[in-house]
This record gives C-alpha cells, sequence and structure tokens, in this order.
C-alpha cells in the first residue's frame, strides 16, 4: 500500500510556457500532499503544502503565483509552474500524506526548461 | 523552525559491515523522525520511522534509536549489502495541525563494496 504516482516524469518545455505535474495517491486518500524541489546531490527543499479544499501554504522564498497549486480531490494534486525560464529547470517530487504524519513520495518529474 | 544536521555526508563500508548516520535535531517538539533511502534519479522511500514514545525500533538488518533527551536519531544497517547503496536521508517532524511538516538533513550518500 501507499502507492502514488507522478506524471509526466521528463519534460522539456520552451521558456515562457507552463507545465502540468499531477501528483496522485493511488491507493489512499490523503488531505495533505506536500511539493518539493530537489537540485542535483541536494536534500529535498520543501515548496509547498497543499491541502484538499483549501489554498496551499507557501515556504519563505516560494512564489505563489509561480508554483500554481491545486489540490482538487482527496487523491490528486497538481503543480503548475508557470512562465518557466532555465532557472526553474529541476526535479520536482510530491508527496502524500497518510494518517498522521507518514510521508510517501511519487517518482519525481524531472524538468527541463530550454 | 526546526533543524536538522546529519553525519557523515559520505560513508563507505566493506559488504557485510555495519553502516551508521546519525542525525541531530534542534527542536523538543519534534515526535516523529523517518528515515529514507534515495537511488539515483528515483524516489525517496521510507525505510523506518520511530516515534518520540520510542528508543529502538529494529526491522530487520535495518535499526533505529532516539535519544530525546540529547536530541539525536541514528539509522543502523547490518550486514551491509551493495544494494544498500543509496544516498540516506533523516527527517524529523513537529506536530501541526491537519499535516506535520518534514525537515530533512543533508543526506548521506552511502557505499558498500566488495
Amino acid at each position: 500500500g501507499a502507492v502514488v504516482s507522478q506524471h509526466p516524469s521528463r519534460v522539456i518545455c520552451k521558456s515562457g510556457t507552463s507545465v502540468k505535474i499531477e501528483c496522485r495517491s493511488l491507493d489512499f486518500q490523503a488531505t495533505t500532499m506536500f511539493w518539493y524541489r530537489q537540485f542535483p546531490k541536494q536534500s529535498l527543499m520543501l515548496m509547498a503544502t497543499s491541502n484538499e479544499g483549501s489554498k496551499a501554504t507557501y515556504e519563505q522564498g516560494v512564489e505563489k503565483d509561480k508554483f500554481l497549486i491545486n489540490h482538487a480531490s482527496l487523491t490528486l494534486s497538481t503543480l503548475t509552474v508557470t512562465s518557466a525560464h532555465p532557472e526553474d529547470s529541476s526535479f520536482y517530487i510530491c508527496s502524500a500524506v497518510r494518517g498522521l504524519d507518514e510521508q510517501y513520495f511519487g517518482p519525481g518529474t524531472r524538468l527541463t526548461v530550454t | 523552525g526546526e533543524n536538522v544536521e546529519q553525519h557523515p555526508s559520505t560513508l563507505s563500508v566493506q559488504e557485510g559491515d555495519s553502516a551508521v548516520i546519525k542525525c541531530t535535531y534542534s527542536d523538543s517538539a519534534s515526535n516523529y523522525f523517518p528515515w529514507y533511502k534515495q537511488e539515483l534519479g528515483k524516489r525517496p522511500q521510507l525505510i523506518i520511522d520511530i516515534r518520540s514514545n520510542v528508543g529502538e525500533k529494529k526491522d530487520q538488518r535495518i535499526a533505529v534509536t532516539l535519544n530525546k533527551t540529547a536530541k539525536h536519531f541514528s539509522l543502523h544497517i547490518t550486514e551491509t549489502q551493495p544494494e544498500d547503496s543509496a544516498v540516506y536521508f533523516c527527517a524529523a517532524s513537529i506536530p501541526a495541525g491537519t499535516a506535520s511538516k518534514l525537515t530533512f538533513g543533508t543526506g548521506t550518500r552511502l557505499q558498500v563494496t566488495l
């Protein structure tokens, strides 16, 4: 149990375009999901907390208008990177919370902005 | 906020030997401490966790110990195998409302040599 999927696994887009990443909990419901960003050989950096039915909470320094988060159901959260630029290229990983605090991660999305 | 330090950053052991990774945390309110294993380009996988009301937990070759007084916790891997080679992250969580955020350590790259 506790399977989380993420789509797409890889995406290449042109500078100025927007990209949507989906995170799904497949076998459990998740009121809360988290979005992380991970640079090569570094730890996971929390970007925002996604709560079903309410607005996301963003970490300090993360632009909410650039990284749009929608948590429309108990099994789906989406992250849209708007007007992407090369510096947005990174590995984006979501996690879904089962129970009180157990986080299970999606496989990640590697975004490359050209 | 919470701060988690992790040591060592790299660890090389021979197959069959034990490996120990140590983490310290700053906020005494933290009550949940998971460990994740991340292979290159893949998702972090929850391998073991411990809560603040327990001092030690074991799962086959993996064990975690927690010293609340000293605010540190450790991961122990016995009889290491080549497939244990990966980056390991510790994390700490402070209870907060509907879901608790994780603060991650900086990671330990474990290399198990033949």
